[in-house]
């Protein structure tokens, strides 16, 4: 069965740190990554990832992604309060039109 | 465009009661996917259509659900008789030929609390 797994499911950082999402999965006939982020409402597109090793990169976060371990990670340097949120890791198929979700990783970022 | 449209925003129903939830996706957007969030179990894919015809169902949890997308413009999920486990937040999403590039396109949200 598929299966997409990420880590920490929660982390709590004071602002000005760096921290390291992970998300690692098991798909068939993997095609995509993709990274969101959940506030209060509904989940925002921030990365899709396609290619190992290339890093793609918005302000102070940036996603790379290794085909042959099968994991991303996703890193948020100089974290805010306003990086608070869930960060939701998807993967997409065999079926090329669904992504598979993981649960999450609960992020806390305190003044 | 408004984005994905979902309502009502909230709902609040007894158990046993029908619950209509509905959505519109982004105009010329063919895939359209009904999710439920809950902490427990995350996101979890329900069905999704394409072209308004339902591909895969199969994380429709029981015959108590049930969708559909009589044309490109509106889609429901139904659940009856509805049960206080069915409390979550109900996503629909849509997705079209930009998919390559961003994905799926997240409504806010419906949040039913079944009592």
């Amino acid at each position: 069965e598929d299966k997409v797994v990420q880590s920490p499911l929660s982390l709590v950082v004071h602002e000005g740190d760096t921290v390291t999402l992970n998300c690692s999965y098991e798909v068939t006939n993997f095609r995509s990554l993709l990274w969101y982020k959940q506030e209060k409402k509904a989940p925002t597109f921030l990365f899709m990832l396609t290619s190992s090793g290339i890093e793609k990169k918005s302000g102070r976060l940036s996603s790379i992604l290794d085909k042959k371990e099968l994991f991303s990670i996703l890193n948020i340097t100089a974290t805010q309060t306003g990086d608070s949120a869930i960060y939701l890791c998807a993967v997409e198929g065999n079926t090329g039109n669904q992504f598979y979700f993981g649960t999450g990783t609960s992020l806390t970022v305190i003044p | 465009d408004a984005g994905v449209i979902q309502s009502p925003r909230h709902e609040v129903t007894e158990m046993g009661q029908e619950v209509t939830l509905r959505c519109k996706p982004i105009s010329g957007h063919d895939y359209l996917f009904w999710y439920r969030q809950t902490m427990m179990r995350g996101l979890e894919l329900l069905i999704y259509f394409n072209n308004n015809v339902p591909i895969d169902d199969s994380g429709m949890p029981e015959d108590r659900f049930s969708a559909k997308m009589p044309n490109a413009s509106f889609s429901t999920l139904k659940i009856q008789p509805s049960e206080p486990r069915d409390s979550a937040v109900y996503f629909c999403a849509s997705s079209g030929w930009e998919r390559g590039h961003n994905g799926y396109t997240f409504g806010s949200g419906t949040r039913l609390t079944v009592v």
